[in-house]
């Protein structure tokens, strides 16, 4: 199994614009989380899912944030418009169900400038 | 009562000895409490994790003790090597959502 696969690795775009970050999920889990990581914050909790469907979306920070799982193998999540303190690394994880072992992907880091 | 503190911030040991890193947690609903390890560039893996029923468990050169009582749980790691320098997170959870720790670095002199 290739584990979570998060694109791009990399991200800089100048503020207002539009920036989308995908992940797939290992097959076969069943919940899909989005965090996002900085030095003042630490890891946060953004939005998790489970069989594609939003479950808690309370940690996404403002209406400038969406996340999308249109199916079990692939997830968007969306800034528009993108600020300079949305600049984070941003993971996905998935987790099998009834077992909390999350699996992280390499993370996408977002420059916003 | 959502809150996971974790100590010390930073940790700098010798090789071949036993780093210690502490969590302590607030809500008692919680029922899972693992441990992740990440490195540079890289997102968190799983390294260990129990479950309150029991008050030890060890992995390797990786121990998790559990003080139900205290509501503290810590990670040992037995002959620490240069190789396990990186950030270490504890974590508590119920409900497939973790609450985490703030991270702690962990450097190991050869």
């Amino acid at each position: 199994d290739a584990g979570v696969i998060q694109s791009p690795r990399h991200e800089v775009t100048e503020m207002g614009q539009e920036v989308t970050l995908r992940c797939k999920p290992i097959s076969g889990h069943d919940y899909l989380f989005w965090y996002r990581q900085t030095m003042m914050r630490g890891l946060e909790l953004l939005i998790y899912f489970n069989n594609n469907v939003p479950i808690d979306d309370s940690g996404m920070p403002e209406d400038r944030f969406s996340a999308k799982m249109p199916n079990a193998s692939f997830s968007t999540l969306k800034i528009q418009p993108s600020e300079p303190r949305d600049s984070a690394v941003y993971f996905c994880a998935s987790s099998p169900f009834e077992q909390y072992g999350y699996t992280f992907g390499s993370g996408t880091r977002l420059t916003v400038v | 009562q959502q809150q996971v503190k974790q100590s010390p911030q930073s940790l700098i040991v010798q090789k071949g000895g036993i780093p210690i890193i502490n969590c302590a947690y607030e809500n008692t609903a919680f029922d899972y409490f693992p441990w992740y390890q990440q490195f540079p560039g890289k997102g968190p893996a799983l390294l260990i994790a129990i479950r309150p029923d029991v008050s030890e468990k060890k992995e390797g050169r990786f121990t998790i003790s559990f003080n139900k009582s205290a509501k503290q749980f810590s990670l040992h790691i037995m002959d620490s090597q240069p190789g396990d320098s990186a950030t270490y997170f504890c974590a508590a959870g119920s409900n497939y959502q973790l609450i985490w720790g703030a991270g702690t670095k962990l450097i190991i002199k050869p």
